[in-house]
């Protein structure tokens, strides 16, 4: 079953908006939450990472909000670009390096 | 730094047949990662390799293997191809430290006729 849940699939934000990302665990044993863009044509490359310990973690235009009660994590992408259309996905895993990857969101940000 | 390259980009097989798949690391990159990548099953672990040892295996069928050599390049191989088999592979080097970046490459297209 899907280990970690994604959503929305698809998202269409104006040039300047902000992009909301949604996901969810159910595995509390999870310690590392990373997300993903990934191109067409080109493999996922991480954008961002935060561990369950800090609720917040901010890289420039693109913040991970995280929720640990709630089993539940977003990608804030603020001032969005046509740059950034992308799919995004985010990921979970513990003490080891195989992820566990959402279904992806495909972002089109309009100019 | 080259990033982590990947060959054949492009593979036509028929079922029954067998494929390999090559991957060479990030220089200085000691772990390879393999993810199979569909629209309808998203992204998936396949397995990883560290110093030339499996550390880490996906729920896949034994028919998907993979080894790693010396240099840290690393192989997979899938046996006995069948339809549900196409898909994007791709693979990702890192340190070795689990949890450090991954980094990928742009992955190889196995269409399965």
């Amino acid at each position: 079953q899907q280990q970690v849940k994604q959503s929305p699939q698809s998202l269409i934000v104006q040039k300047g908006g902000i992009s909301i990302i949604n996901c969810a665990y159910e595995n509390t044993a999870f310690d590392y939450f990373p997300w993903y863009q990934q191109f067409p044509g080109k493999g996922p490359a991480l954008l961002i990472a935060i561990r369950p310990d800090v609720s917040e973690k901010k890289e420039g235009r693109f913040t991970i909000s995280f929720n640990k009660s709630a089993k539940q994590f977003s990608l804030h992408i603020m001032d969005s670009q046509p740059g950034d259309s992308a799919t995004y996905f985010c990921a979970a895993t513990w003490g080891a390096n195989n992820l566990f990857f959402g279904t992806g969101t495909r972002l089109t940000v309009i100019p | 730094k080259a990033g982590v390259t990947q060959t054949p980009r492009y593979l036509i097989k028929t079922r029954g047949q067998q494929v390999t798949l090559s991957c060479s690391p990030i220089s200085g990159h000691r772990s390879v990662s393999w993810y199979q990548q569909t629209p309808g099953q998203g992204l998936q672990f396949l397995f990883e390799y560290f110093s030339e040892t499996q550390r880490n295996k996906g729920n896949f069928p034994g028919r998907f293997s993979g080894r790693q050599f010396s240099n840290s390049r690393s192989e997979m191989n899938v046996s006995t191809l069948e339809l549900g088999d196409s898909a994007l592979y791709l693979c990702a080097s890192s340190t070795g430290t689990v949890q450090e970046t991954q980094y990928f490459g742009p992955g190889t297209r196995l269409l399965v006729l």
